[in-house]
């Protein structure tokens, strides 16, 4: 099974401000790699699909890079909606898909 | 609007069954893939089963094959999960979700419409 794991665990930070959240997987995994965001209460939000594409709907200020076993994903200027619990997910093998352990932001 | 709402969650003794429904407004199952995922303290996100639009395969995460099948019934918009030999374990909030989809591209196993859950307790 591959491994994410995600970092750091909380990160704070105040709005308007630029949020780098790192996803680390066990093997090399290509650019099969999502990012999810999830409110209190809500199910997970698909932000980022295949590395570095936006799905549909999400705004510009978040972004994605990454290939092989290190991922990020970067949030260029925080908005008050955007603290959240974040989780990373790879789909390099059919069927075998995992999440990360997930990386709160907070504010400071 | 796309909208997943699941139904069947509660509590149940170790080793007993529950079957999970999921319907499906504005989309028909027939022509996307459809996940269950579920949440737990203990172990996170964690994806359980998977049925393909087309064809209808099925796939299942190691730790419940053998246990839970997923199905669907197209005319009534409706994704299913059968749980059997249920274990303390398998307590979590079940969702419901949409294989992604990009210009026609399926982005097995990405999910971007997901339902609000439903709660599965195991314990005796």
């Amino acid at each position: 099974e591959i491994v994410l794991t995600q970092s750091p665990a909380t990160l704070s930070l105040s709005p308007g401000e630029r949020a780098t959240l790192s996803c680390r997987a066990s093997q090399s995994i290509n650019s099969f790699l999502a990012w999810y965001q999830q409110k209190s209460g809500q199910a997970p939000r698909l932000l980022i699909y295949d590395s570095s594409n936006r799905a549909t709907g999400i705004p510009a200020r978040f972004s994605g890079s990454g290939s092989g076993t290190d991922f990020t994903l970067t949030i260029s200027s925080l908005e008050p909606e955007d603290f959240a619990v974040y989780y990373c997910q790879q789909r390099t093998h059919w069927a075998k898909t995992t999440f990360g352990q997930g990386t709160r932001l907070e504010i400071k | 609007e796309v909208q997943l709402l699941e139904s069947g969650g509660g509590l149940v003794q170790p080793g007993g069954s529950l079957r999970l429904s999921c319907a499906a407004s504005g989309l028909s199952l027939s022509n996307y893939s459809m996940c269950w995922v579920r949440q737990s303290p203990a172990k996170g996100l964690e994806w359980v089963s998977g049925i393909i639009a087309s064809g209808g395969s099925t796939y299942y995460a190691d730790s419940v094959k053998g246990r839970f099948t997923i199905s669907r019934d197209n005319s009534h918009k409706t994704l299913f999960l059968q749980m059997d030999s249920l274990r303390a374990d398998d307590t979590a909030i079940y969702y419901c979700a949409k294989v992604y989809v990009e210009v026609s591209v399926h982005y097995y196993f990405y999910m971007d419409v997901w339902g609000k859950g439903t709660t599965v307790t195991v314990s005796s």
